[in-house]
Parts: structure tokens; sequence; C-alpha cells
């Protein structure tokens, strides 16, 4: 199956910076890979995400990136906020497995004001 | 998207005994998906329900100690059978819309005594 890694597990950076989480996965098939937030005692919720047919999404402020040579996807969180403090998962749904996904481990940011 | 209701949001159960969790969406959904997440971590698929059939565990997860219902393409049950404290976690129900993003319920935060 899948098998998703995400690092660094804790990420800590100044207001105003950028902030960048990596995640690498197994299956060469998965297409389609979606970046959550978690902030604490909250669901996940949808950030952003990418299909394998793109190289790079951006939403204002978050940005993705895919190597899908690499196997690898990015996120990228510019001018930080002390908002953007949270857990943050990146994931993989490969094709047939009827949308199932398979979670990287999560990184706890922390923006320090 | 899709609007999740998902309940309990939390309780507290002695060992032994069973909780069934409801998960209700807003609009009909061909699959249901059940996760933990134990504190601190990732989520873990427990399992996928298809409406009409019997739902498919994840390897380490099995039928007896996890029931699942799917009556019908809105809702869904996931019973955590004799509680140990082991047990405690939040179960997070998710749907996955058209366009494969997927959306969780709030999660109920269970604790076993």
């Amino acid at each position: 199956g899948e098998n998703v890694e995400q690092h660094p597990s804790t990420l800590s950076v100044q207001e105003g910076d950028s902030a960048v989480i990596k995640c690498t996965y197994s299956d060469s098939a998965s297409n389609y890979f979606p970046w959550y937030k978690q902030e604490l005692g909250k669901r996940p919720q949808l950030i952003i995400d990418i299909r394998s047919n793109v190289g790079e999404k951006k939403d204002q402020r978050i940005a993705v990136t895919l190597n899908k040579t690499a196997k690898h996807f990015s996120l990228h969180i510019t001018e930080t906020q002390p908002e953007d403090s949270a857990v943050y998962f990146c994931a993989a749904s490969p094709p047939g497995t009827g949308n199932q996904f398979y979670f990287g481990t999560g990184t706890s940011l922390t923006v320090i004001p | 998207s899709a609007v999740i209701s998902q309940k309990p949001s939390r309780d507290i159960c002695q060992r032994g005994t069973s909780l069934t969790i409801q998960c209700q969406v807003d609009s009909q959904v061909t699959m249901m998906f059940w996760y933990r997440q134990q504190p601190g971590q990732s989520l873990t698929l427990i399992a996928t329900a298809n409406q009409g059939s019997e739902a498919t565990y994840e390897s380490g997860f099995v039928i007896d100690k996890f029931p699942i219902s799917r009556p019908n393409l809105t809702f869904s049950t996931l019973t955590v059978s004799n509680m140990s404290p082991e047990d405690s976690s939040i179960y997070l129900c998710s749907v996955v819309t058209g366009s494969s993003a997927a959306f969780f319920g709030q999660g109920t935060r269970l604790t076993v005594v």
C-alpha cells in the first residue's frame, strides 16, 4: 500500500517568514495530494490540493509543488502569521482505492509573533 | 464541499462497554470513511463504508471490534465494542466529494476508564 512520510515533525518560524513542509510517497500511481490544517481540538480542514497532472498550485499565501519523478510534494506558506500555527498533514490518494487517503505523520507549525 | 455532523462529540465510557458514533452528511455520498486519531498522532483509516455492502477494514481493524452500518447514502455508524483504555482516541468520519477532496466530521473524543 501507499506510504507517506512527512518532515519535519515540528517547525518554528518567526512571523513573516516562510515555512516549508515536505512529503514523500511510495506509490507512483497516486494522483491526488491534499494538505490539511488541524487546529487544536478541531477537525482537519482542507487548505490546498494538487493533482498529478500539475506541478504547482497557489492560493494566496499557500502553494504546493509536486515532483512526480521524485515522488515528493511540498507545502509552502509565505508571510506566516500566528493564526497559521497548527498541525499540517499531507496525504496521498492512489487510484483504484475508492478515494482512500494515506496521511503523513503531521507537522506541528508554530509561528512566533 | 459537504457538511458532516458527527455525534457524540465526546464521551467517557467504562471498559467493557460499547459506544456507537453517528455520522450524518448533508448530501448523498457513495463512500464514507472512518478514521482514528490518537493524541498527537496522524489519522489512521479504520474502514470504508459502502452503502448496501459490508464495510472494508484496514489491516489491524476487525468487524467484531468496530462494526459499521451504512443504511443509506447519507448516514453511517461506527461502534467501538468491548472497549478498553487503548481505544481512547478521536474517531472521525469522512466523505469524499466529486472533486476528490475529503471532508471530516468534527470528531468524537472517546475516553475509556
